[in-house]
């Protein structure tokens, strides 16, 4: 049982590359999240999807683009990084959404630095 | 917009003593709070969630409080181990979202 896979776990891009973060999972939750974590600062949601081919925009959305094509991914793109986006970034999930009585589940982290 | 305080932001204690540590928030309007722990390198971990109705969860030696009137949270460990040393965030549901603190930092001594 996976839970929230997310791929890569590291990455070091150089400013203005562009990369891909992925999030997979195998609960069939219909909610899912991207946050970043960053010290000092706690987690911050940066774009959510409420369901398959939905996306939403979060507290800090510029610089990042998400899509939502299965249920099952959720993708995160940094079209041209910056060193401001240096960061932990998690992918997480839940059943359903506000009021709900279920958690969230977290995937493990992304470390991404930018240089 | 709703703010989420922790404090204090680290917190050591010896091994076998009962602690608290406390989360509050300024927009008494959330549907649920969730206490997460975060182990180092780690993702977040679910321990308890109090729907807005509720006033305490309890899962072993973790208990949680809300009173959403004064905008707090509590969440108290009994009988603390060295295992339970890790970050302790709480997060607040309004809307779609969680807003979460910053986090408490325990470090139980042995």
């Amino acid at each position: 049982n996976a839970g929230v896979t997310q791929t890569p776990k590291f990455r070091v891009l150089k400013t203005g590359q562009s990369m891909t973060l992925l999030c997979a999972q195998d609960m069939n939750h219909e909610y899912m999240y991207w946050y970043r974590q960053d010290p000092g600062m706690g987690l911050r949601l940066i774009h959510y999807s409420v369901g398959e081919g939905t996306t939403a925009k979060g507290e800090v959305p510029d610089g990042y683009n998400v899509s939502r094509l299965k249920k099952q991914n959720f993708l995160l793109g940094l079209e041209s990084a910056a060193p401001s986006q240096t960061s932990v970034y998690f992918c997480a999930t839940t059943l359903e959404g506000r009021g709900s009585n279920q958690p969230q589940h977290f995937g493990d982290g992304t470390r991404l630095s930018i240089l | 917009k709703q703010e989420v305080t922790q404090i204090p932001a680290a917190l050591s204690v010896p091994e076998g003593e009962n602690l608290v540590l406390n989360c509050s928030f300024t927009d008494s309007a959330i549907y649920n709070l969730q206490w997460f722990r975060q182990d180092p390198g780690k993702g977040l971990t679910s321990l308890l969630l109090i729907q807005s109705s509720q006033r305490e969860q309890t899962s072993g030696r973790l208990n949680a409080s809300l009173d959403k009137s004064s905008g707090r949270s509590t969440l108290y460990i009994a009988a603390s181990q060295p295992g339970d040393s890790a970050t302790y965030l709480c997060a607040v549901v309004g809307n779609e979202k969680l807003t979460f603190g910053t986090g408490t930092r325990l470090t139980i001594i042995p």
